[in-house]
């Protein structure tokens, strides 16, 4: 099955830097991509996807890069607020069985005022 | 968007005692609903997929008559905790897609989560 790598587990920036999230999936038919934003305590939030025939896609603050070739994909958050202080799990969605999502392990981002 | 909920929010029962967990879509059919199952500080671990009107597929290691899930509706899944012990005690997360086509194909809708905890 898929395997979903993630890193870093933690990362703290300062208000205002941008923060860079990696992973890398193992299988190549997967063809999309989510983000998760996860608060303690509640349901993980969409807060961008990206599809295999696409190799980037931003949305305000948030953007995502695919590289299909090196079978990775990573988050980018600029201009971070504390707001932005969360988890967030990378995912991919392969082809076989029911089409179920494959998480990364997380990463725990604090930004600080 | 899409609306999933999820039924009781938190429970804490006694070690032996079966607990019933409700997932359902509020204003879309959910052809298929997926399970989770997240312990402090880590990812989400899928459980198992549920298709409307068909047997549920169990992930490896995840003992399906210790979790019972019955997808009677498009609207509706159940997971139930057979004979819940202290371990079972986790955060259990459901989703819900609509593979018909009214809603974006690839995105998955997550429920608020059910917080069992077996005494």
């Amino acid at each position: 099955g898929e395997n979903v790598e993630q890193h870093p587990s933690t990362l703290s920036v300062q208000e205002g830097d941008s923060a860079v999230i990696k992973c890398t999936y193992s299988d190549s038919a997967s063809n999309y991509f989510p983000w998760y934003k996860q608060e303690l305590g509640k349901r993980p939030q969409l807060i961008i996807d990206i599809r295999s025939n696409v190799g980037e896609k931003k949305d305000q603050r948030i953007a995502v890069t695919l590289n299909k070739t090196a079978k990775h994909f990573s988050l980018h958050i600029t201009e971070t607020q504390p707001e932005d202080s969360a988890v967030y799990f990378c995912a991919a969605r392969g082809l076989t069985g029911a089409n179920n999502l494959f998480f990364g392990t997380g990463t725990r981002l604090t930004v600080i005022p | 968007g899409a609306v999933v909920s999820q039924h009781p929010s938190r429970v804490i029962c006694k070690s032996g005692t079966s607990v019933k967990i409700e997932c359902r879509s509020l204003d879309f059919q959910a052809t298929t609903m997926f399970w989770y199952r997240q312990f402090p500080k880590q990812s989400l671990m899928l459980m198992a997929t549920s298709n409307e009107g068909s047997k549920a597929t169990y992930e490896q290691g995840v003992e399906k008559d210790k979790f019972l899930i019955n997808h009677a509706s498009l609207t509706l899944s159940t997971l139930t905790v057979t004979s819940a012990h202290p371990e079972d005690s986790s955060f259990y997360i459901c989703s819900a897609r609509d593979l018909s086509g009214t809603l974006s194909y690839n995105e998955q809708f997550f429920g608020p989560g059910t917080r069992l905890t077996v005494l």
